[in-house]
């Protein structure tokens, strides 16, 4: 089973603050993404890397940078929280071939406070 | 115009109903689709892929029409545990990165 895995289920961060999320994926995808999930507006993509060292800015890029220095790992970091900050976070990972090609696997989320 | 779009519901049917999700897509270049399920405070979950030819699995079925750039699932004898939010989703066109473009979700609730 493809596992992913985020750091945190639940956190609390000071408006400021540093803040950096952890994903990582067991099965070797070279695809991997950030999405926040905020009610009614749905999943929106923060962004999105199809390679190490690689990245591409999603839809609602603007506050948050990555990192992807290896393949298993997809980190989110938010430079100086902000209370509108405060969401459910997603990381998920794909494949670009085989049977389950741009089937996207998420991890359980992080719930992130920004007080 | 959204990307995808989807009837938000919520859909209350009692057990046993037959209940049906329409979803409308707008880029004509998307070559993969897909159902996700998710549960209160969970994450996304693949339901099944949506193939060309309809595909079935169990009590839920899955069709396509590219012509009209709509998307159903349907739901055979609703279970209590059914009950949750439906995700309709298609691949962003060109390939890019593997991008993927979730509707807004309908959600459905399947009471006794």
């Amino acid at each position: 089973d493809v596992k992913v895995t985020q750091s945190s289920r639940y956190l609390v961060k000071r408006t400021g603050e540093k803040v950096f999320l952890e994903c990582v994926q067991d099965m070797d995808h070279e695809n991997m993404f950030w999405y926040r999930q905020d009610p009614g507006l749905g999943l929106r993509l923060i962004y999105f890397s199809y390679d190490v060292k690689m990245k591409e800015k999603g839809d609602i890029p603007e506050g948050y940078s990555v990192s992807r220095e290896k393949k298993e790992r997809f980190s989110l970091i938010l430079e100086s929280a902000s209370t509108n900050q405060t969401s459910m976070y997603l990381c998920a990972s794909s494949s670009i071939t085989g049977g389950d090609k741009n089937i996207q696997y998420f991890g359980a989320g992080t719930r992130l406070s920004v007080l | 115009r959204k990307e995808v779009e989807q009837d938000p519901g919520p859909f209350n049917v009692p057990e046993g109903a037959t209940v049906a999700f329409n979803c409308t897509y707008s880029n004509s270049a998307s070559q993969s689709f897909f159902w996700y399920r998710q549960d209160c405070r969970k994450e996304p979950k693949l339901l099944m892929s949506v193939y060309s030819s309809g595909n079935e699995d169990g009590r839920f079925t899955a069709q396509l029409n590219r012509a009209s750039q709509y998307i159903s699932l349907l739901i055979r004898d609703s279970k209590l545990s059914d009950s949750a939010t439906y995700l309709c989703v298609v691949n962003a066109p060109y390939n890019q990165g593997g991008k993927l473009i979730f509707g807004q979700g309908t959600e459905l609730s399947v009471k006794p």
